[in-house]
């Protein structure tokens, strides 16, 4: 149990589109869901916390209108690159929390990952 | 506020050796402690975590680890190191809000030698 996907597993994409990546939670419901972004060699960087139906959460210096977060349903979250920059080329990996009532709820489960390449 | 510092980025054994990688924790509440293992290319897979239960952990692939409130530690060992167990390790913090952000440490690579 406790399965996150994500697509797409990666892409390439031209300076100045936008790039959607879908982040799935398969077998559970998830109230809130999180998106990181991770350089080579690097920890995981909390970009954003998004709860559904509600505004995502963007920590600090991520900007929230460079990257579109909607959290529709309980399983599903997107996030939009939006004019793609080749500095915005990145991994960016999602993560679901089940919701009240799971006794998991204190747990993220991680999706793959998609990795992002802006020629 | 929490943090995580992960003593050393690299740590090298040979395989059958035991595993020893390090995770210290700062938290001015109790906190719940999580160790995730990334492989290359890949999102992070759940080995174990702590959240007030038994102080002694056991997660998956012969992995555990003891939270000792009087150390602010969460080592993470195993007793036999496995050609398999070559990857990222991640230790991370969270406190008991609502929102159960994860603070992750710097990450500790495993490389074992044949």
């Amino acid at each position: 149990g406790a399965v996150v996907s994500q697509h797409p597993s990666w892409v390439i994409c031209k300076s100045g589109t936008s790039v959607k990546i879908e982040c799935r939670s398969l077998d559970f419901q998830a109230t809130t869901m999180f998106w990181y972004r991770q350089f080579p060699k690097q920890s995981l960087m909390l970009m954003a916390t998004s709860n559904e139906g509600s505004k995502a959460t963007y920590e600090q210096g991520v900007e929230k209108d460079k990257f579109l977060i909607n959290h529709a349903s309980l399983t599903l979250s997107t996030l939009t690159v939006t004019s793609a920059h080749p500095e915005d080329s990145s991994f960016y990996i999602c993560s679901a929390r089940p919701g009240v009532g799971r006794g998991n709820k204190e747990t993220q489960y991680f999706g793959p990952g998609t990795r992002l390449l802006v020629l | 506020a929490q943090s995580v510092t992960q003593l050393g980025s690299h740590v090298s054994v040979s395989e059958g050796a035991l595993v020893l990688l390090r995770c210290n924790y700062s938290s001015s509440v109790p906190p719940y402690l999580f160790w995730y293992v990334q492989y290359p290319n890949q999102g992070l897979q759940l080995l174990l975590k702590y959240t007030s239960a038994a102080t002694l952990v056991k997660g998956i692939n012969g992995f555990e680890a003891e939270f000792k409130k009087s150390e602010t530690s969460f080592h993470l060992t195993k007793p036999s190191a496995h050609m398999s167990d070559a990857a990222e390790y991640f230790c991370a913090v969270s406190g008991m809000d609502s929102s159960y952000k994860l603070i992750f440490g710097s990450g500790t690579r495993l490389l074992v030698r044949p």
